[in-house]
């Protein structure tokens, strides 16, 4: 599976649109991007995923690049509950583990 | 909505001693996995299952460890003898298939080896 790289934290004003960036310049064409979160002591949430399209649920929206090699993942309006460790996660089409990195720690402050 | 449930919650064990974890994948999911977190660490793959046999394991889930299905709606990670640096969360997850479809976590059992 492709690496990722995140920066390692992020604030956003509470309200606010976060938008949490991943770059997967070694993706290859049957790797998904995917998005999970961890808030504190709880266990991974799945938020989105995609492959080359932008893709949109009532959590988030994923942009991908034309060229695939980076994403960026956005909350469109940050609450206080939105504070959490947020991964971004490349794995193969029919593969079996996700491999988490250390993750961006987003604070949302009001 | 489904989602994965995972007993105990807290779990305290003297080292050596054996330990179950239990979980309760979400009921339509046919795969099944298990990870870990030690405290301050990243979130690692042990073991995915499907079929009744395990799929993949990483090079943490040694001959210590073992899963099983044991009826219809329970997944258990076992832990022979328990070491010391085997103090970590244990997260269960599950997914439909091994598609595109997300994994789905559970809460986590936090193991506590004495």
């Amino acid at each position: 599976d492709a690496k990722t790289t995140q920066p390692p934290s992020m604030d956003c004003a509470e309200g606010r649109a976060a938008n949490l960036p991943c770059n997967h310049s070694t993706i290859s064409g049957n790797e998904y991007v995917y998005w999970y979160r961890q808030i504190h002591s709880q266990g991974p949430q799945y938020i989105i995923h995609g492959l080359k399209n932008n893709e949109t649920n009532e959590m988030a929206s994923l942009i991908i690049t034309e060229d695939r090699k980076s994403s960026t993942l956005i909350l469109p309006h940050a609450t206080l509950r939105d504070t959490a460790v947020y991964y971004c996660i490349v794995r193969v089409v029919g593969g079996n583990k996700l491999v988490f990195g250390a993750g961006t720690i987003l604070r949302v402050k009001s | 909505e489904p989602e994965v449930t995972q007993t105990p919650s807290h779990q305290v064990t003297q080292m050596g001693q054996e330990v179950i974890l239990r979980c309760v994948p979400i009921s339509n999911h046919l795969y099944f996995y298990w990870y870990r977190q030690i405290l301050g660490q990243k979130v690692e793959f042990l073991v995915s299952f499907y079929n009744n046999e395990i799929s993949e394991k990483s090079e943490i889930f040694d001959d210590q460890f073992s899963v099983e299905r044991p009826d219809g709606s329970n997944f258990t990670l076992k832990i022979r003898s328990t070491k010391l640096e085997d103090s970590a969360m244990y997260f269960c997850a599950s997914s439909e298939g091994l598609g595109v479809q997300p994994q789905h976590f559970g809460d986590g059992t936090r193991l506590s080896i004495l």
